[in-house]
């Protein structure tokens, strides 16, 4: 069965470095979303992206943030300069088709520490 | 602001029991999911409905769209049903808002 896969499973790093988090879509989905859930808290929503250009953010997504599809199979979301509340579970999700009555798949999640 | 509220925030139970996990959101929405989040931190995605019941195995959900209120249940619960519970909500022309997960033990 197809699965979105995320890599690694668990990065540290100093605060004030570049960390990119790495994620394998399923490879017929179109849409891709990265979601962020602080340790013992909700999951929240960071961007959708579609066609190659982000298609919504939430206010949590500032500058620090970005996101690429550099290939054919890989979507990353891009952390400039880690602060220590950036410390979070990191998911990517992908789906068929965007809106509302699709089914989005998750990737197991990246655990981001920021010391 | 947008929101959804889950009740109860835990709940445990004995294997076996008929398990009943509530949603309510605050305005109208476009689709509500129903998730689960492993112990490891994983999240598979159960249900998506806009109206009704669907069911799939032991798990039933519904929602009601007039009371806004959704509804997960699980019948002749198991210790491997143990997991946190994510209601997750589309409202009209947002992105999901999700609830603060229902954590669920399932005793032997």
């Amino acid at each position: 069965e197809p699965e979105v896969t995320q890599t690694p499973s668990h990065q540290v790093t100093q605060m004030g470095q570049e960390v990119i988090l790495r994620c394998v879509p399923i490879s017929n989905h179109l849409y891709f979303y990265w979601y962020r859930q602080i340790l013992g808290q909700k999951v929240e929503f960071l961007v959708s992206f579609y066609n190659n250009e982000i298609s919504e953010k939430s206010e949590i997504f500032d500058d620090q943030f970005s996101v690429e599809r550099p290939d054919g199979s890989n979507f990353t979301l891009k952390i400039r300069s880690t602060k220590l509340e950036d410390s979070a579970m990191y998911f990517c999700a992908s789906s068929e088709i965007g809106g509302s009555y699709n089914e989005q798949f998750f990737g197991p999640g990246t655990r981001l520490t920021v010391l | 602001k947008n929101e959804v509220e889950q009740s109860p925030q835990n709940l445990t139970a004995q294997e076996g029991e008929f398990i009943t996990i509530n949603c309510s959101y605050s305005v109208g929405i476009s689709a509500l999911h129903w998730l689960q989040q492993h112990p490891g931190g994983g999240i598979v995605s159960l249900f998506m409905l806009s109206s009704g019941k669907k069911k799939h195995g032991r798990l039933i959900a519904t929602i009601n769209i007039q009371e806004k209120h959704s509804s997960l249940h699980i019948t002749a619960s198991h210790p491997r049903d143990s997991a946190v519970y994510i209601c997750a909500v589309e409202f009209y022309g947002q992105n999901f808002v999700f609830g603060p997960g229902t954590r669920l033990s399932v005793l032997p």
